[in-house]
Order: C-alpha cells, then sequence, then structure tokens
C-alpha cells in the first residue's frame, strides 16, 4: 500500500538555524509534490510544488528537492525564525487529477 | 475575503445527530475538494467535484457521507447518524484547472471541527 513518511519527532532548532524536512514515499510514483504549512487549529497554507522532472525550487527561505530514484523530498528552511514554528505536511500528487495524499507532518519549533 | 470559506467552524454534535457543513470555494476555481483530518494526521481525501460534478469519493466515504456542489459553487458535506469516529476536522480545499498545469496549488479553508459527544 502507499506510505508517505515524515518523521514523527518534533524538530527542534535554534533561530538562524537551516531546518530540513524529510518526505519519503513508497508504492506511488507522483507527478509532482507539494509543501505545506499548517498552525494549529487552521487550515494547510501552500508553500511550494516541484513537479517530478524537477530537481529543486526556491522561494524566499525555503528550498525543496526532490529525487524520485530515492523517493524522497528534502525540506529546507534556511535563517528559521520563530514565526517558522509550526507544522509541515508533504502532500504528493498524480499525473491526472489534483488529489493529494498528505502525510503525518513534522512539527518544526524554532527556540529564539 | 476571497479565500476559501468554511462554515461552521466549531460543531458539537450528539452521537446519532445528522449535521451539514458548507464550503464556499474561491469563486474562480472550478475543483473542491473535500478532507478529513484528526490529531496527529494529516488531511485524508475524501472527495472532489469538478464544477458541479463529483467525479471521485475515497473508500473513506461511507453511506452515511453525502457531499453535493449543486451549482458549481458552494458545496455542502452532511454526515447522517454520526458517530464518535466522525469527530475530526473537516477540510475543504478549492483549486483551478483551466490552465492546465500538473498539480496546482491547493488552497484550503479554516476548516470545521467537529466534535461528537
Amino acid at each position: 500500500s502507499q506510505k508517505i513518511e515524515q518523521n514523527s519527532e518534533a524538530l527542534n532548532i535554534q533561530e538562524g538555524k537551516t531546518a530540513t524536512l524529510t518526505c519519503n514515499y513508497t508504492n506511488y510514483s507522483p507527478a509532482y509534490l507539494q509543501w505545506y504549512r499548517q498552525d494549529p487549529g487552521r487550515g494547510p497554507v501552500f508553500l511550494l510544488l516541484i513537479r517530478e522532472n524537477e530537481k529543486e525550487k526556491r522561494k524566499e527561505r525555503l528550498k525543496v528537492t526532490f529525487d524520485t530514484t530515492l523517493k524522497q523530498s528534502l525540506f529546507h528552511i534556511t535563517a528559521s525564525q520563530p514565526a517558522d514554528s509550526a507544522t509541515y505536511l508533504c502532500a504528493l500528487g498524480a499525473q491526472g487529477n489534483n488529489r493529494l495524499a498528505f502525510g503525518k507532518g513534522n512539527q518544526v519549533v524554532v527556540i529564539p | 475575503d476571497t479565500g476559501v470559506s468554511q462554515d461552521p467552524r466549531h460543531k458539537i454534535t450528539k452521537r446519532g445527530q445528522n449535521v451539514t457543513f458548507r464550503c464556499d470555494p474561491i469563486s474562480e476555481h472550478n475543483r473542491l475538494y473535500w478532507y478529513r483530518q484528526t490529531l496527529g494526521q494529516g488531511p485524508e481525501f475524501l472527495t472532489y467535484f469538478q464544477n458541479e460534478a463529483q467525479l471521485e469519493k475515497s473508500r473513506l466515504l461511507s453511506d452515511r457521507f453525502s457531499a453535493e456542489r449543486p451549482k458549481g459553487s458552494f458545496s455542502t458535506l452532511e454526515i447522517q447518524r454520526t458517530e464518535q469516529g466522525d469527530s475530526a476536522m473537516y477540510l475543504c480545499a478549492s483549486t483551478s484547472d483551466r490552465g492546465r498545469l500538473i498539480g496546482t496549488e491547493a488552497f484550503f479553508g479554516q476548516g470545521t471541527r467537529l466534535t461528537v459527544v
């Protein structure tokens, strides 16, 4: 069966450092992968999209990589700030529809 | 506010009662999705509409659940004879496929938190 795995342990990181999150998947051939941010009690907010033929995408302090051979995506927050504290979700999508399959999310806590 | 709107934000109901949630997507978006999220989990797909047509339903969507999008604009999700296991956050999202890009971003509402007691 399809599995999307994110680290269940919260990532505690000092302000200013780079936070790196991992999303691994099995039994899935996504056409694209997205990362979302979710704050408690709120809906997810889109951050970045990367397609299967792309290796890396950047947006401001965010960077995502996508390795379809390893079946893995890495999500980086550089120069992290306390306001970056949230849960980050990876989501995979298949060709032909926009339905998303989400991981459980990984909490990031940025310590001032 | 031109984002996705969901109503109500919170609903507490007794087991066995029916509940209905509403979602107003971004007006120019033709695709609308319902997801369910429980504590510590990611959102799980329930169903989606392209315009007024319901194109896919998850196996999670038992026969107690029904969703409609009568005019291709707002959508409702009804749960009949609620059970405690239905307690969750119900999220609505909308996207547009008019640009025919693969994997356009989904815009989520703030969700409806359902508690069945």
